[in-house]
């Protein structure tokens, strides 16, 4: 089965300080990915959405980018957090029409 | 666009007890497929069963089940016989997108 690794756990930043969130993926090949955003005790927002090397689609007018350089490695960006970037984030991986899996999510505190 | 709508943000039930969660979905694929995702408290998202929207026949894990209607797109989870590590956030899901909604907060009192 596939294993998702995202990291940090936690991650407390300073308003206007950059971001980088990384995601890597085992146990399979050409995976979808996917960036979600949980507010506390809410729904997932997707974010971000790829299906292959270069392929983004952005969901969501935000102030965060991602991109996918490598086949099983997903990375969230931002150039200057703002507050309202808070939340729990978490990067899943899965083929059409499958289950999808998902790391164990990182918990972001812009201060 | 793709969406997901789940009515109920909040149930309760005592342990044993039946309960069914909702979702009513929006989509303009035509081979689909959906899902209800659990979230215990560790925030580890987990699928609890999955529902191919071409089969008639509803899908069923052990204590779970669907209750899939596609012409009014709708897709309901059943729990039977309700268990304490069943309390948990429940998610419909949709779509290549893998849309969700915005969940529902079960718990199971003893």
């Amino acid at each position: 089965s596939q294993t998702i690794h995202q990291w940090p756990a936690t991650l407390v930043q300073p308003v206007g300080s950059p971001l980088s969130l990384e995601c890597t993926v085992e146990g399979t090949s050409n995976p979808n990915l996917y960036w979600y955003r949980q507010a506390a005790g809410r729904g997932l927002q997707l974010l971000f959405y790829s299906v292959g090397i270069g392929q983004i689609s952005s969901e969501v007018p935000q102030n965060l980018s991602a991109s996918r350089p490598q086949d099983r490695q997903f990375i969230l960006s931002s150039k200057k957090l703002l507050l309202s970037d808070s939340g729990f984030y978490l990067c899943a991986a899965g083929h059409l029409n499958t289950e999808a899996f998902f790391g164990q999510g990182t918990r972001l505190t812009v201060v | 666009a793709q969406t997901v709508t789940q009515s109920q943000p909040e149930m309760s039930v005592q342990e044993a007890e039946t309960v069914t969660l909702s979702c009513t979905y929006d989509t303009s694929e035509n081979n689909y497929y959906l899902f209800w995702y659990k979230q215990p408290p560790s925030r580890q998202m987990i699928l609890v069963i999955r529902q191919e929207a071409y089969k008639q026949q509803n899908a069923t894990e052990n204590r779970f089940s669907v209750n899939f209607q596609k012409a009014a797109k709708s897709f309901s989870l059943k729990i039977s016989d309700s268990q304490l590590g069943d309390t948990a956030m429940y998610f419909c899901a949709s779509g290549q997108k893998l849309v969700f909604g915005q969940g529902t907060r079960l718990t199971i009192n003893p």
